[in-house]
């Protein structure tokens, strides 16, 4: 159980179009999903906290009108990297938490985007 | 002083070896702590979680130290599919399983 899905796994996109990512909790549901950034031979660093059915916490330095945030469901959130960049080029990965309380977080496989 | 911080390594060890890693938190009021690991080009998957003085799960044993604000993972016997990145995990305020602060990752190599 607690599997998080993410789609697509992998993207090459030119400079200037949008790309759309999907988080999915395949079976449990999720209060909270979390967004995160990860740059080559760098960490993970957290983007933004998605909430169901409310927007979205942004981390500082995190442009809340280029990264759009949509959790429209207890089982979907979406990350919209809005007129991408080279320099948006990176692994972008997904953790779901449970509803019930604190748990553990499931993270997804993961997207890389590249922008050409 | 960072968040989370760990020594990024590489550790280059053979096969049985033991090998330690440490890391530093500053974030004194943190209860709860977790190692990850994390395949190139993955998903990090939590390897163990710490809420007390340790914890030990076969192979692999976490140690906190709270006077001195740091966690240790220690691995013992190790084998070639040890190899990984290793996170070294903090929630953020203090809280657990909310916001999560990633260390840079520590970064082992079992060779034959």
């Amino acid at each position: 159980g607690a599997v998080v899905s993410q789609h697509p796994s992998r993207v090459i996109c030119k400079s200037g179009t949008s790309v759309k990512i999907e988080c999915r909790s395949l079976d449990f549901q999720a209060t909270t999903m979390f967004w995160y950034r990860q740059f080559p031979k760098q960490s993970l660093m957290l983007m933004a906290t998605s909430n169901e059915g409310s927007k979205a916490t942004y981390e500082q330095g995190v442009e809340k009108d280029k990264f759009l945030i949509n959790h429209a469901s207890l089982t979907l959130s979406t990350l919209t990297v809005t007129s991408a960049h080279p320099e948006d080029s990176s692994f972008y990965i997904c953790s779901a938490r449970w509803v019930a309380g604190d748990t553990e977080q499931f993270f997804g496989p993961g997207t890389r985007l590249t922008v050409l | 002083r960072k968040e989370v911080e760990q020594d990024p390594g590489p550790f280059n060890v053979p096969e049985g070896a033991t090998v330690a890693f440490n890391c530093t938190y500053s974030n004194s009021a943190s209860q709860s702590f977790f190692w990850y690991r994390q395949d190139c080009r993955k998903e990090p998957k939590l390897l163990m979680s710490v809420y007390s003085s340790g914890n030990e799960d076969g192979r692999f044993t976490a140690q906190l130290n709270r006077a001195s604000q740091y966690i240790s993972l220690l691995i013992r016997d190790s084998k070639l599919s040890d190899s990984a990145t290793y996170l070294c995990v903090v929630p953020a305020g203090g809280t657990s399983y909310g916001k999560l602060t990633f260390g840079q990752g520590t970064i082992l190599t079992v060779h034959p």
